[in-house]
């Protein structure tokens, strides 16, 4: 166990749903990350959160809506998704928002949008 | 190509065989990192060196880093089959605006 949780584990849409995936990490860090992993892409990094607030946003399609109630929870809410997004998504912690520190990775989300 | 690319992509080896897998990135680093994937689950930290530093240990893993030629190797000795995963190296830069750049990982397949 990381530290970080991340529910649901697999999730099955279709185009129209609205869902939403959620974080939550219990080691007192302060920036958290949503990133997408697809057969054979490398890890691509959506979102960043740093004391709640969102510090990068990497082009990320509107369709994805992160939010960051507090420094233990990120949520991605997802709506009106295409099959192409179909991928796992995994979200991270770490103590600061700095490339020396080391990112703590939850179990990962494994998305289908039919 | 991108920062933080791994080579080979895949590797098959035996049980109690070395596993030696290299990633070469393009711009200067202030750190970089090794990360273990287990089929369908999340990224685990295995081992951060320095720019400053050109090689460290821990347990059965052995990374080197060459800033001049861009590159840092991850060597696992002793395979077990518990050690089949993909790994991953990730790089830390200032121009990069201090976040981690992953590249597309090396597969590694030990057979008991």
């Amino acid at each position: 166990e990381t530290g970080v949780t991340q529910t649901p584990r697999h999730l099955v849409m279709g185009m129209t749903n609205k869902k939403s995936l959620k974080c939550e990490q219990h080691l007192g860090h302060n920036a958290m990350y949503w990133y997408k992993q697809s057969a054979k892409k490398p890890l691509e990094l959506m979102f960043v959160y740093s004391l709640e607030e969102r510090v990068e946003n990497n082009s990320v399609p509107s369709r994805f809506s992160p939010e960051c109630p507090n420094s233990s929870h990120l949520f991605l809410h997802l709506h009106t998704l295409q099959p192409e997004d179909s991928a796992l998504y995994l979200c991270a912690s770490s103590q600061d928002r700095t490339a020396k520190d080391t990112q703590y990775f939850g179990p990962g989300t494994r998305l289908t949008v039919l | 190509s991108q920062q933080g690319e791994e080579d080979p992509q895949a590797l098959s080896i035996q049980e109690g065989e070395n596993a030696t897998m290299n990633c070469s990135y393009k711009t200067s680093i202030n750190n970089l990192q090794w990360y273990r994937q287990n089929s369908g689950r999340g990224l685990v930290h295995l081992i951060l060196i320095r720019s400053n530093e050109r090689e460290k240990h821990s347990g059965r893993l052995r990374v080197t880093l060459d800033t001049s030629k861009k590159s840092s190797s991850l060597l696992i000795t002793a395979s077990r089959a518990a050690d089949t995963a993909s790994y991953f190296c990730a790089t830390g830069n200032k121009a990069a605006g201090n976040k981690l750049t992953f590249g597309g990982g090396t597969r590694v397949l030990v057979k008991p």
